[in-house]
């Protein structure tokens, strides 16, 4: 299985600053067909995943621009702007190059 | 835009099998633009894929549930369904089931594995 690690676990950012957070894979994460399966999810207190980024730096519909995702190979960012109050809970990244499809161990974004 | 909602019963005994099924709306089960699958959350912990299955019938299991696990689409009714065996406490968890791989989820339903 590919094993996907994040950090920091924890990221406590003050509303108006930016956060980033980092994830990276046991093996590279590009696909067969030229394509790297790698997105984020955000999940806020008491609701299910929401799919943010997709293939690396790919914005889901309605998802707001001050989220943006770079990376390559096995190392990936998620990068937030400007924090909002809206941004506070757990985001995971995970890979969909390979079965079993895995997720990161998730990072807790909270305001200071 | 797909709309998916889980339901099953929310209490499953040790060793029995644990059903849930997925309503999809707002698009068919049917068609070649999606797929679907189940992803699960142990109370206070992180998410894990159980599987997925695709138009063509083909389906791909988590090794460390393929044993036990079985997923299947029921296009008449516009719903897939997820079938855990011999569960265990380890098995509590919230239950998600997913479109399109990771792209539409649903609100996810709590299943207790408990005498």
């Amino acid at each position: 299985d590919i094993v996907m690690t994040q950090t920091p676990l924890s990221s406590p950012v003050t509303l108006g600053q930016p956060a980033s957070i980092s994830c990276r894979s046991s093996q590279s994460l590009v696909h067969s067909d030229g394509n790297t399966y790698l997105s984020w999810l955000q999940q806020r207190p008491g609701q299910p995943p929401r799919l943010l980024i997709y293939k690396i730096s790919n914005r889901f519909s309605g998802v707001p621009d001050r989220f943006s995702g770079s990376g390559a190979g096995t190392d990936f960012t998620l990068k937030i702007s400007r924090v909002e109050a809206e941004d506070v809970g757990v985001y995971y990244c995970m890979q969909a190059t390979q079965f079993p499809h895995t997720f990161g161990g998730g990072t807790k974004v909270e305001i200071k | 835009q797909l709309q998916l909602q889980e339901s099953g019963p929310g209490l499953v005994k040790p060793s029995e099998t644990l059903s849930l099924t997925c309503t999809v709306s707002g698009g068919s089960i049917s068609s070649s633009s999606y797929y679907w699958g189940w992803i699960r959350q142990p109370p206070g912990k992180g998410l894990e894929w159980i599987g997925s299955i695709y138009y063509s019938g083909s389906t791909y299991y988590n090794p460390s549930l393929k044993s036990r696990v079985t997923i299947s689409v029921d296009t008449s009714k516009n719903q897939f369904s997820l079938k855990l065996s011999s569960v265990t406490a380890a098995d509590t968890a919230v239950y998600y089931c997913s479109g399109s791989g990771i792209d539409y989820w649903g609100q996810g339903t709590l299943v207790t594995v408990s005498s």
